[in-house]
């Protein structure tokens, strides 16, 4: 039961160019998320998926699209590279469809854009 | 939407002493608070939460209470060891939507032997 897994776990990019951030979960959870850490700022919500289907925005979305491709996998793509997305990136999932639960992070992908 | 303030930004204890580090929330209709542990490099994890049917929770060496008037919510960890040290985050639910989290900008404990 390896929880929730990311790739790649670093990554540097130079402005422009596009990736994709890969997460998995084999815990069988319903709900998933993305967020961005930047020094100083805690944790911020980029996008989030309630159920298998059904993607919505967080708090910081520009710039990023995400992917719900089926119940373990919820991707996160950057089509043009922006230096001010030079963060640490964690998903996220959680058993049910809601926030008021234990949410489990994976251990995050570190992406530097030049 | 929900504003999440929290404070200190740092802070150091001795070994042995409590720790108490405290937040502030925006949305009257948050109802869950979870504290997430950090520790340097690694993923965050869930130490504790409440719900705000509650005004206090606790959980071996650490507790958590809230005030739903002031709309405030502190985590106290006692009799504190080196193995505390991490950044610790709080985090409110927006009552608007029951899948966002907002969270803290952390605290970072240090614990000196």
């Amino acid at each position: 039961n390896a929880g929730v897994t990311q790739t790649p776990k670093f990554q540097v990019l130079k402005t422009g160019q596009s990736m994709t951030l890969q997460c998995a979960q084999d815990m069988n959870h319903n709900s998933m998320y993305w967020y961005r850490q930047d020094p100083g700022m805690g944790l911020r919500l980029i996008y989030y998926s309630a159920s298998e289907g059904t993607t919505d925005k967080g708090e910081v979305p520009n710039g990023y699209n995400v992917s719900r491709l089926n119940k373990r996998e919820f991707s996160l793509r950057l089509e043009s590279a922006a230096p001010s997305q030079t963060s640490v990136y964690f998903c996220a999932s959680s058993e049910g469809r809601g926030a008021q639960e234990t949410q489990y992070f994976g251990p995050g992908t570190r992406l530097l854009v030049l | 939407g929900e504003n999440v303030e929290q404070h200190p930004s740092t802070l150091s204890v001795q070994e042995g002493d409590s720790a108490v580090i405290k937040c502030t929330y925006s949305d009257s209709a948050s109802n869950y608070f979870p504290w997430y542990k950090q520790e340097l490099g690694k993923r965050p994890q869930l130490i504790i939460d409440i719900r705000s049917n509650v005004g206090e929770k606790k959980d071996q060496r650490i507790a958590v209470t809230l005030n739903k008037t002031a709309k405030h919510f502190s985590l106290h960890i006692t009799e504190t060891q080196p193995e505390d040290s991490a950044v610790y985050f709080c985090a409110a639910n927006s009552g608007g939507s029951n899948y966002k989290l907002t969270f803290g900008k952390g605290t970072l404990l240090t614990v000196n032997p």
